[in-house]
């Protein structure tokens, strides 16, 4: 079985510009959830979708955006790049709602923001 | 306002003794606790869960004990291996209104000395 795919694996950017990373879950789950990993403050919610909705969302500002497609495959999208966007952002599946389920996580893109 | 604490940035322990990581919650609508460790440049891979009807749970090395008047739960590894060196993230589900959130501590690091 397929694990959960993460692509770009690196990219480099600059301010101001904007990046879509794109995930593919495990087959057959309905979630995929996003996070951000950065030194010292782990891994911070971004936003959650199932059956192509946003059931959840965390405290990031709205430069960052996401969907969902109907064979599960998610994007997110951060507009207007900052410094600190630079971070491991990750990406998970799951049968169910991720609340409930135990998540499969992709091993991430990693943005540098110049 | 991290509601999963993880106050131990990083550990260090012998090869064949034990590993103890701590993790503290604020909020006691938190029904389901996991573990999951990561490794560099993959994604976090499930380790244990518990709920909260339990205050132990076993699988073979590993070992969570779940707290809930102090609100802490600690994972024991033993015997602790080199490869059990990495980051460990506790994670915290409840359901607040018509959905599942998981909630992430910070991590910490663990190393494990041969």
């Amino acid at each position: 079985k397929a694990g959960v795919t993460q692509t770009p694996r690196y990219l480099i950017k600059t301010r101001g510009q904007q990046v879509t990373l794109s995930c593919s879950p495990i087959s057959g789950h309905r979630s995929v959830s996003w996070y951000q990993q950065t030194p010292g403050q782990g891994l911070q919610f971004l936003f959650e979708y199932f059956s192509e909705t946003q059931r959840n969302k965390g405290n990031f500002p709205g430069r960052f955006s996401g969907r969902q497609f109907s064979n599960s495959r998610s994007e997110m999208n951060v507009s207007t790049l900052e410094l600190g966007d630079s971070a491991l952002y990750l990406c998970a599946s799951s049968l169910g709602m991720a609340g409930a389920n135990v998540l499969t996580f992709g091993a991430g893109s990693r943005l540098t923001v110049l | 306002d991290q509601q999963v604490k993880q106050n131990s940035p990083s550990l260090s322990v012998q090869e064949g003794r034990i590993s103890i990581l701590n993790c503290d919650y604020t909020n006691s609508m938190f029904d389901y606790f996991l573990w999951y460790k990561k490794y560099p440049a993959e994604g976090p891979t499930f380790l244990i869960s518990i709920s909260s009807i339990k205050d132990k749970n076993e699988d073979g090395r590993f070992t969570v004990f779940l707290n809930k008047s102090a609100k802490h739960l600690s994972l024991h590894i033993v015997p602790s291996q080199p490869g059990d060196s990495a980051v460990y993230f506790c994670a915290a589900s409840a359901k607040f209104g018509a959905t599942n959130k998981l909630i992430f501590g910070t991590g910490t690091l663990l190393a494990v000395q041969p």
